[in-house]
């Protein structure tokens, strides 16, 4: 069993539609970041949550440590909303430097 | 700058090649990451620099040769590589974390390696 689980692994929705991405971890982490990835392209740092909840524009990430479980929200979705999403931890047992990755949800929004 | 850039952005070599992958930040980070991602696969990890000093290696096979020769600039350099070796290769930097902390990563855009 992976340390970090995404769900769903595929996600197609329309235009406008509300979007939750979900993401359970099994350790104690420090930090848990959101990344996003279009295709064929580097990676962008979305949000870094340790507790709480975060805001940016569309995007809303909300952390509960208790549960160990987070969820990624895209309000109005828009077509270049498409990409690969991947939540990644920072385990406190392991090394400082080290992320453990999710295997990542792919979002395709249909204009 | 906040950016991390990778160049080049897309390499084929040959079996027989020797080439390098350069990495550069000027964010005062000093934490830098070397990741290899396949296709719809999330990144794994290979070396890890903190302090210009190699500090995680994640049992990476010889072929790849990382060098930090200063805060600023990652190398990864490539010898006798694999067809199985083709991948996006990206490299990242961050401050330096502690455990029970942690600092947000910027990502370069990749390397696309193709071997031959």
């Amino acid at each position: 069993k992976n340390e970090v689980e995404q769900s769903p692994q595929n996600l197609t929705a329309q235009e406008g539609e509300f979007i939750t991405i979900n993401c359970s971890y099994s350790v104690g982490i420090s930090a848990l970041h959101w990344l996003q990835q279009h295709p064929g392209g580097g990676i962008v740092s979305l949000f870094m949550l340790s507790s709480g909840k975060k805001k940016h524009g569309r995007l809303i990430a909300t952390i509960n440590i208790q549960e160990k479980h987070s969820s990624l929200h895209i309000t109005a979705s828009h077509p270049r909303d498409s990409a690969v999403y991947i939540c990644a931890v920072k385990p406190l047992i392991q090394g400082a430097q080290k992320l453990v990755f999710g295997q990542g949800t792919r979002l395709t929004i249909n204009p | 700058d906040t950016e991390v850039t990778q160049t080049p952005k897309h390499l084929v070599m040959g079996m027989t090649n020797k080439k390098s992958l350069k990495c550069e930040q000027h964010m005062g980070h000093r934490a830098m990451y070397w990741y290899k991602q396949k296709a719809k696969k999330p990144p794994e990890l290979m070396f890890v620099y903190s302090y210009e000093k190699l500090s995680i290696n994640e049992s990476v096979p010889s072929r790849f040769s990382p060098e930090c020769p200063n805060s600023s600039l990652l190398n990864l350099h490539l010898h006798a590589l694999q067809p199985e070796d083709s991948a996006l290769y990206l490299c990242a930097s961050s401050q330096i974390a502690t455990v029970g902390l942690d600092y947000g990563y910027t990502f370069g855009s990749g390397t696309r390696l193709t071997v031959v």
